[in-house]
C-alpha cells in the first residue's frame, strides 16, 4: 500500500549549521508533499509545501526539492536556530480530492546553541 | 475561538465507557479529518469528511465511530476500547476544491488535540 519513508528519526546539529532531512513515498501517483513542524506539546502546522509540477521550492531558511523519478523529496533548514527544535513530519498525497495525507515517521530535530 | 478547536483536552477512560471527542473549524472549510498519533509511530489518518460525507475510513475498528453532522463540526465516538488506543487524537479540516492533480491541494490546520488514556 501506500508508504512514506522518512530519515533520520532523530538529528541533532549545532546552531548555524544546515540540516537535512528526506523522504521517499511508494505511490508514484502521489503529487503534492507537505512538511510539518510539531513543537513539543503543540499541534503540527504547515511550514512547506511543494507540488509535482516543480522540482524546488524555497521560503528564507527553509527548502524543498522533489525528483518525481526517484520518488523522493527532501526539506532543508539553512542558519539552524534553537528554536527549529521540533519534530518534522514529511507527507505525500495523490490525486485526488479526498486530501488523504499519508505521513512519514517524523524526525526530532535538536539544535544546540 | 479560532481556527480548531477541541475537546476534551485530556481524558482517562475505562475500557467499558463510552466517550464522545469534538472537533470544531471556525474556519469556513468544508472538509475534516481525524488522526491518531502514538509515541514512535507516525500520524495515522483514521477518517476523512469532505462536504459532510466519509470519504475516507482507514480500516478503523468498529470501536471508533465517527459524525459529521455539518462541515463546522467533527465528532468522534468511542466505546470498548483498548488500552494500545491510548493516544493523541488530532482533527483537522482543509478546503478542497473537489477537483483532481496538484493545483486541488490545500493546507491541513490541526487542532490541538485530545490525549486519550484507556484504563
Amino acid at each position: 500500500g501506500e508508504n512514506v519513508e522518512q530519515h533520520p528519526s532523530t538529528l541533532s546539529v549545532q546552531e548555524g549549521d544546515s540540516a537535512v532531512i528526506k523522504c521517499t513515498y511508494s505511490d508514484s501517483a502521489s503529487n503534492y508533499f507537505p512538511w510539518y513542524k510539531q513543537e513539543l506539546g503543540k499541534r503540527p502546522q504547515l511550514i512547506i509545501d511543494i507540488r509535482s509540477n516543480v522540482g524546488e521550492k524555497k521560503d528564507q531558511r527553509i527548502a524543498v526539492t522533489l525528483n518525481k523519478t526517484a520518488k523522493h523529496f527532501s526539506l532543508h533548514i539553512t542558519e539552524t536556530q534553537p528554536e527549529d527544535s521540533a519534530v518534522y513530519f514529511c507527507a505525500a498525497s495523490r490525486g485526488s480530492n479526498t486530501g488523504k495525507l499519508i505521513f512519514g515517521q517524523g524526525t526530532t530535530l535538536q539544535v544546540k546553541p | 475561538e479560532t481556527g480548531v478547536t477541541q475537546t476534551p483536552r485530556h481524558l482517562v477512560m475505562g475500557m467499558t465507557n463510552k466517550k464522545s471527542l469534538k472537533c470544531e473549524q471556525h474556519l469556513g472549510h468544508n472538509a475534516m479529518y481525524w488522526y491518531k498519533q502514538s509515541a514512535k509511530k507516525p500520524l495515522e489518518l483514521m477518517f476523512v469528511y469532505n462536504f459532510k460525507e466519509q470519504t475516507e475510513n482507514n480500516s478503523v475498528p468498529s470501536r471508533f465511530s465517527p459524525e459529521c453532522p455539518n462541515s463546522s463540526h467533527l465528532f468522534l465516538h468511542l466505546h470498548t476500547l483498548q488500552p494500545e488506543d491510548s493516544a493523541l487524537y488530532l482533527c483537522a479540516s482543509s478546503q478542497e476544491s473537489g477537483l483532481a492533480g496538484p493545483s486541488s491541494y490545500n493546507e491541513q490546520f490541526f487542532g490541538p488535540g485530545t490525549r486519550l488514556t484507556v484504563l
